[in-house]
Parts: C-alpha cells; structure tokens; sequence
C-alpha cells in the first residue's frame, strides 16, 4: 500500500507569516509529485508538478522542494496573506493500475488578517 | 464556462436510494476520475476510466458503480446509498498517462445521506 502523508494537518498563521509543510512519499519507484492548492468550496488546482531530485519550483510567494531520495517535498508560503488561506495537497504518481496518483491528506491554512 | 462541471452540486436523499452523480467536461480529455473527500482523509480513488471502454476501480469502488456514456461524461452511481457515503465528491480529468500530466477537478457534489 502506497502511503503519502502531510503534516501539519492544519495551521492556522497571522498575515505576514512565513510557514512551511511537508509531504512524505514512498523514496522508490518515484516518478513524479504534484502538488494541489484547494479554496473551500472551488475546486482543487494545480499548484507545481515535480519529478527530478533537488527541484525547486515557484510561483509567486509559494515555492516548493523535492527530496526523491529520501521521499519528501516542502511547500513553502512566504509572507501569507488572507488569500493564501486553502488546503494544500500532494498526490504522489505511481503507475500502478496504469497510472494514478495518490493522494495525501492535505493541510489546511488558515491565514489571519 | 468550467470545463468540468458536476451535477448536481449538493445532494441530499435517504438510506437505501440509488443516486447518480454526473460529470462532464471539454477538455477533450480521455481520462476521468471519480475520488470522495472525508475530512482529514484526502481525495480517495472511487475508479477511473481511461477511455470509453476502460474503467479500472480505484481504492474504494465498493457500494458505487460507473457509467462512461461518452468521452465527456462519466457518471457515479451509489445503488442504495448508506450514511457513510456522505462525503464530498469530486470528479476530475487528464490528458494522458504520463506522470506528469495534471488533473483538472471539477466543483464537487456535496452528498448527504441521511
């Protein structure tokens, strides 16, 4: 059973805050992990996908970090804002049954103005 | 217009009714996917079709069944719903097989089995 986990489960910030989570995911057979940005009651949207050891990707003030080796990714927000305020998901890709991902179970922000 | 859309997008019925959930798209997309949210358990695998004649149960098919009526629908059906089925669901989309192709979520069906 493939297992992907996230922590903190929740975190609740105050606006102008720096905070990091992480995923934890199997370190062999590593293809790719994605990650997904889900606002309450829209749906969830892609955020950054990321396959190679050492990635680092941004966008804006979120950027993420990848460890293949050791099957962990870091989701960095700097300097939150109300509007950062979502769930935040990885999946980890596995070509089991023909390709799917697996899902952690997110961590929920709550950023506060 | 969203490119994947669901129906209905809250959904309330008793113990024991057969429910159908609905999801088109225009993406053009081959795959589709049919996932429940639970609270602190994240999006789980109902099942998955690759395309109009490929469905595959994903971790939780137990109690649902599918209906791949085109390449732009799927739809979920729960034969006789029981409360634990209350959840979120959510349906989604993607381009291929590889694995960094993204998944693009519809808006979700809030179900209530009461």
């Amino acid at each position: 059973i493939l297992n992907v986990e996230q922590s903190p489960q929740s975190l609740h910030v105050q606006e102008g805050d720096s905070t990091n989570f992480t995923c934890s995911f199997p370190s062999s057979n590593f293809y790719a992990l994605h990650w997904y940005r889900w606002e309450t009651a829209k749906s969830p949207e892609a955020l950054f996908v990321m396959t190679l050891n050492g990635d680092e990707k941004k966008k804006g003030r979120i950027s993420a970090t990848l460890n293949t080796k050791e099957g962990y990714s870091y989701l960095y927000i700097k300097g939150s804002q109300p509007e950062d305020s979502a769930t935040y998901l990885c999946a980890f890709f596995t070509y089991n049954q023909g390709g799917k991902l697996i899902f952690g179970q997110g961590t929920e922000l709550s950023v506060k103005p | 217009d969203a490119d994947v859309t669901q129906t209905p997008r809250n959904r309330i019925t008793k113990t024991g009714k057969r429910i159908m959930l609905e999801c088109s798209q225009t993406k053009g997309h081959d795959r589709m996917y049919w996932y429940r949210q639970d609270p602190g358990l994240g999006l789980q695998l109902i099942y998955y079709s690759f395309d109009v004649k490929d469905i595959n149960k994903g971790e939780i098919s137990d109690g649902y069944s599918v209906s791949r009526q085109a390449q732009a629908k799927f739809s979920l059906s729960l034969e006789s719903a029981i409360p634990n089925q209350t959840a979120l669901y959510f349906c989604a989309t993607s381009d291929g097989t590889r694995s960094t192709d993204t998944q693009y979520f519809g808006p979700g069906t809030r179900l209530t089995v009461l």
